[in-house]
């Protein structure tokens, strides 16, 4: 089947830069996309999403882009925080049956 | 407060032996979901149920069953039939019946000793 992927896995930051996480997906005809955040021993939790007629989404520190061209998504926190380190995945809505999950980027927060 | 509860967090089996997650919800939610999550990997849905007495096998449903008698509550029982059933096991749900936000619980742990 198609499938949504990473291009890093695995990506470590400096307190205070920006961090940019990357997601490729395939499935041209996914209408959703969401990232999550998800922390050792814990269940993932929502940051942003995005539909497929928009562009650009913003948050509070965190900024999702699409790009349906290239079939890219992206996640951008700004000012990256200590408590931003866990791993991010993103997911793409498979219509009504359920969300197909990337296998995640592990961000690493150094002092 | 509303949310998605699981239980146990850690869970302890013996092989051969069935052994039942708990999902519970207060959202009023009406899809809910199963994924398996293994070390270092994303997240592969077992199984699904967008309404009562009514769900669907995911990619990996084999070797796992399911009920949803109530709108509020999605048990998943992890039966011998699965070979390697040590991982995390993560609920959610969606408002409604599509696939749109979904939000998790917060885990149960099983490992087969």
């Amino acid at each position: 089947g198609e499938s949504v992927g990473l291009h890093l896995p695995t990506l470590s930051v400096q307190e205070g830069d920006n961090s940019i996480i990357n997601c490729a997906y395939s499935n041209s005809a996914s209408d959703y996309f969401i990232w999550y955040k998800q922390e050792s021993g814990k269940g993932p939790q929502f940051i942003i999403d995005i539909r497929s007629n928009m562009d650009k989404r913003q948050g509070q520190r965190v900024t999702v882009l699409l790009n349906k061209t290239v079939k890219h998504l992206s996640l951008q926190i700004a000012a990256t925080q200590p408590g931003d380190s866990a791993v991010y995945f993103c997911a793409e809505n498979e219509g009504l049956r359920a969300l197909n999950f990337g296998k995640g980027t592990s961000l690493l927060v150094t002092p | 407060d509303g949310g998605i509860t699981q239980s146990p967090k850690y869970l302890f089996r013996k092989e051969g032996q069935n052994v039942t997650l708990s999902c519970e919800q207060n959202l009023n939610h009406d899809a809910m979901y199963w994924y398996r999550q293994d070390p270092g990997q994303g997240l592969r849905l077992i199984y699904y149920s967008q309404i009562v007495n009514d769900f669907q096998k995911g990619d990996i449903a084999e070797g796992y069953s399911v009920s949803r008698e109530k709108k509020e509550s999605f048990p998943l029982t992890v039966t011998s039939a699965q070979k390697n059933p040590t991982a995390f096991y993560l609920c959610a749900s969606t408002p409604g019946g599509r696939a749109d936000t979904q939000y998790f619980g917060p885990g149960t742990r099983l490992t087969v000793l």
